[in-house]
């Protein structure tokens, strides 16, 4: 498949255990964070997303976190399993300005 | 509903070339953004265009180009192809909230 970087940080996880992904947002003023997550060949496809006047948002096995004082977003993965391994990035905007990503996180899951 | 389609899915050209990428957005949606994806740069924004009308756009030199129909598709045009320009190209579509990638064209300039 299509290498979408080459110079990734990793995580690597056991299968069953939950995995933590973490981000550093740039602009202060953003109001609206995504997760999305890319598996090899494929386009980034939709995972959770949170607006700035929440710190929470929970998914199906998945949560978001906001830290708006330290600009930080994390994304928690309960379960790992290996259909989870993939490239993870956060996105950040305001309005309808365009996304800004981050540099992405390779997830890789141990069987 | 169908997803965002992108075509071609791949596509090989030389220097100096141009390309046109086509994208087909989500029934419905009005926004569509390009994005240059490669290993050193990560995704970056290209434009977005909303109802015919380019709303965004990113820090990228004029040989990048688009456009968008009034039934939402969109192109881009890559002039003067360099090699540095061989990247995955993504489109997305959005009404509201959250973007909905493509599959992406793979470009590779030789």
């Amino acid at each position: 498949g299509e290498s979408v970087g080459l110079h990734l940080p990793t995580l690597s996880v056991q299968e069953g255990d939950n995995s933590i992904i973490n981000c550093a947002y740039s602009n202060s003023a953003s109001d609206y964070f995504i997760w999305y997550k890319q598996e090899s060949g494929k386009g980034p496809q939709f995972i959770i997303d949170i607006r700035s006047n929440m710190d929470k948002r929970q998914g199906q096995r998945v949560t978001v976190l906001l830290n708006k004082t330290v600009k930080h977003l994390s994304l928690q993965i309960a379960a790992t399993q290996p259909g989870d391994s993939a490239v993870y990035f956060c996105a950040e905007t305001r309005g309808n300005t365009p996304l800004v990503f981050g540099k992405g996180t390779r997830l890789s899951v141990i069987a | 509903k169908a997803g965002v389609t992108q075509t071609p899915r791949y596509l090989i050209k030389t220097r100096g070339q141009q390309v046109t990428l086509s994208c087909s957005p989500i029934s419905g949606h009005r926004s569509v953004s390009w994005y240059q994806q490669t290993p050193g740069q990560g995704l970056q924004f290209l434009f977005e265009y909303f109802s015919e009308t380019q709303r965004n756009k990113g820090n990228f030199p004029g040989r990048f180009s688009g456009r968008q129909f009034s039934n939402s598709r969109s192109e881009m045009n890559v002039s003067t192809l360099e090699l540095g320009d061989s990247a995955l190209y993504l489109c997305a579509s959005r009404e509201l909230g959250e973007q909905y990638f493509g599959p992406g064209t793979r470009l590779t300039v030789t």
